[in-house]
């Protein structure tokens, strides 16, 4: 299957720090792509849509500002989590679509593991 | 609303078949059943999906009710690494710019 990539696999950083997550889509072009995040013993919650070349669209309770999205290419879309805080501390993973006619399938990186001191 | 209903745990001896159920009784005629799984701190991983007939590739066998308001992933031998959890999720055609739901899934614990 298609291959997606995230970068850092995990980060600790201070309190009131920026953290910045990249997803690749290494072997196929995504012009959208997805960003979940999961805390423990939890399932997997969407928090927004990223659309290459345009704004992304974020889900209801997730701060636009706060959570910053670039999709700047086809294969890149990148997550800054603004002034981190320990409540932000979470499992991020990021997706994208790979086309097939009308069966597409959503693949998924690895994961990122942020933990805000 | 959850679209899809899954028992929230099961057991499966290694080397035994394990047979995941999956209940999506308000499924419409133009969508699609996904099965992908999440092993510990990883991102999910895609096993298989079908409309309405059976499907099969190296990893699992998804069977697909003929009424389509139930399926069944298959691991034919569960070895110690299917150890996951499970999901279910169904989605319509041509829906790129749509992410997937995940609900809660099942956790499978496979056990030697």
């Amino acid at each position: 299957g298609a291959v997606v990539s995230q970068h850092p696999s995990r980060v600790i950083c201070k309190s009131g720090t920026s953290v910045k997550i990249e997803c690749r889509s290494l072997d196929f072009q995504a012009t959208t792509m997805f960003w979940y995040r999961q805390f423990p013993k939890q399932s997997l919650m969407l928090m927004a849509t990223s659309n290459e070349g345009s704004k992304a669209t974020y889900e209801q309770g997730v701060e636009k500002d706060k959570f910053l999205i670039n999709h700047a290419s086809l294969t890149l879309s990148t997550l800054t989590v603004t002034s981190a805080h320990p409540e932000d501390s979470s499992f991020y993973i990021c997706s994208a679509f790979q086309s097939g006619g009308a069966e597409e399938t959503q693949y998924f990186g690895p994961g990122t593991r942020l933990l805000v001191l | 609303d959850a679209k899809t209903t899954q028992p929230p745990s099961m057991d499966c001896a290694e080397g035994r078949a394990a047979n995941l159920p999956c209940n999506h009784s308000t499924i419409s005629g133009n969508e699609y059943v996904y099965w992908y799984r999440q092993i510990h701190s990883q991102g999910p991983q895609y096993i298989i999906h079908g409309l309405k007939n059976n499907e099969t590739n190296e990893m699992a066998s998804l069977i697909i009710t003929e009424d389509r308001k139930s399926s069944t992933l298959i691991l034919p031998h569960a070895t110690l690494r299917d150890t996951a959890v499970y999901y279910c999720i169904v989605r319509a055609a041509n829906q790129a710019g749509t992410a997937l739901i995940f609900g809660k899934g099942t956790t499978l614990s496979v056990s030697s």
